[in-house]
């Protein structure tokens, strides 16, 4: 069975332009989150998705970062414009929505470099 | 509010030498409790994780860690390390259930000596 996966693993972009990252959960995993790690700091929540809905979006730093997920499939985070804060390494996660005592599948994270 | 607490940023350790990582938490019910394992270049891997039962829960790799409500702590522990082991850990907590968002620790970066 794949795991989460995230695209692209890598990104360099200059400030002020537009990236978008994706993830594909595993299959049937009706959550699905994003998290964010800037350089020397803890992992830090941003949003939670229960199939297409958002169920938290309260970790989300700005409205410059918007995320989707159509169809409750994969999901996609977009920073426009970026800025120079953004950069860090982008984390996607999904899980069961039953059993509670389950655990959340990591993807291997999105280095996004603004610069 | 949750918080986490990984007091240790580096560790450096031999080869067959024994480990502790430690982290406590903060909240105030029970807690679903987790360590995550970050080789270079890989994503987050579950070692194991603690919801209800028994305090002390093993993991793979070898690694346990052990619950300990009056301390809030849930400190990581593996009695020998290889060299596979360097890689940065984890602590992570959730509330209600192990579905909800993560708080993170800020990670224990591992390094492993001959």
């Amino acid at each position: 069975e794949a795991g989460v996966t995230q695209f692209p693993s890598h990104s360099v972009i200059e400030k002020g332009q537009t990236v978008t990252l994706r993830c594909d959960p595993i299959s049937g995993h009706d959550n699905l989150y994003w998290y964010r790690r800037v350089m020397g700091k803890e992992i830090k929540f941003l949003l939670h998705f229960v199939k297409e809905s958002k169920q938290d979006e309260s970790g989300m730093p700005n409205n410059r970062f918007l995320a989707e997920r159509t169809g409750g499939t994969y999901s996609t985070l977009k920073v426009q414009p970026a800025e120079l804060e953004d950069s860090g390494v982008y984390f996607c996660a999904s899980s069961q929505a039953y059993p509670s005592d389950t655990e959340a599948f990591f993807g291997q994270g999105t280095r996004l470099t603004v610069v | 509010a949750q918080s986490v607490t990984q007091p240790d940023i580096h560790i450096t350790v031999s080869e067959g030498a024994s480990l502790e990582l430690r982290c406590n938490y903060s909240y105030g019910a029970t807690p679903y409790l987790f360590w995550y394992v970050q080789s270079p270049g890989q994503g987050l891997q579950l070692l194991l994780k603690y919801f209800s039962g028994d305090t002390l829960v093993q993991g793979i790799k070898g690694f346990e860690a052990e619950f300990k409500r009056s301390q809030s702590s849930f400190n990581l522990r593996k009695p020998s390390v290889h060299w596979s082991d360097a890689a940065e850990y984890f602590c992570a907590v959730g509330a209600t259930s192990g579905n909800t968002p993560l708080v993170f620790g800020k990670g224990t970066r591992l390094s492993v000596i001959a």
